[in-house]
């Protein structure tokens, strides 16, 4: 069966550090997301990809980035870990831009220290 | 920018009662609406959702209903479960197709 599946799991790094957060999806969808889950905040867009070589800012995207080498794979990277990054990480992915179903990998948990 | 308003944020029903989630967004292009339900530990899953040419949608228990004209949309449960017990967010799927999110609700079913 296709899925989408995020590694690790859990992570725990230190203050200003670099992080990679790895998404990988079996769907070929063309769609890809990364957004951050904080009490209070609910899921908050940080980077979106349409497509091969595609990448967006989302509504909070300062001290991250993403890379989009294939289809599979949406790489999201925190360039210099802050304690206020610290929070469940979630990737999606959906077929096309509009109006379709996005599949949410199990989260990341980063806790930066 | 885009905004997705959620109420309320905590709800708690007796198993058998109706529970209504409600959420009202910004953007009058938005044409996509979906409810994910999120279980402890796990990612959202799409349970319901609704395009802007319809003013209702059912599928069992779960029904969503769209006021284009006022801009807000609306899940609603009935004959809650224990199981129904869980996160859910509304979503707005705006004119680009991001999904933008409600900050969520937490149901929870007492039996």
């Amino acid at each position: 069966d296709a899925e989408i599946t995020q590694s690790p799991r859990h992570k725990i790094t230190e203050t200003g550090r670099q992080v990679t957060l790895a998404c990988h999806q079996t769907w070929n969808h063309n769609n890809m997301f990364w957004y951050r889950q904080d009490l209070g905040h609910g899921l908050r867009l940080i980077h979106y990809s349409y497509g091969v070589q595609d990448t967006n800012k989302g509504e909070v995207s300062d001290g991250y980035s993403v890379s989009r080498s294939n289809t599979e794979d949406l790489p999201l990277t925190l360039e210099s870990a802050a304690s206020s990054q610290t929070s469940v990480y979630f990737c999606a992915s959906s077929e096309s831009a509009e109006n379709t179903e996005a599949f949410f990998g199990q989260g990341t948990r980063l806790t930066v220290v | 920018g885009e905004n997705v308003e959620q109420h309320p944020s905590t709800l708690s029903v007796q198993e058998g009662d109706s529970a209504v989630i409600k959420c009202t967004y910004s953007d009058s292009a938005s044409n996509y609406f979906p409810w994910y339900k999120q279980e402890l530990g796990k990612g959202p899953q799409l349970i319901i959702d609704i395009r802007s040419n319809v003013g209702e949608k059912k599928d069992q228990r779960i029904a969503v209903t769209l006021n284009k004209t006022a801009k807000h949309f609306s899940l609603h449960i009935t004959e809650t479960q224990p199981e129904d017990s869980a996160v859910y967010f509304c979503a707005d799927g705006g004119s680009q197709g991001n999904l933008i999110f409600g900050k969520g609700t937490k149901l929870s079913v007492k039996p």
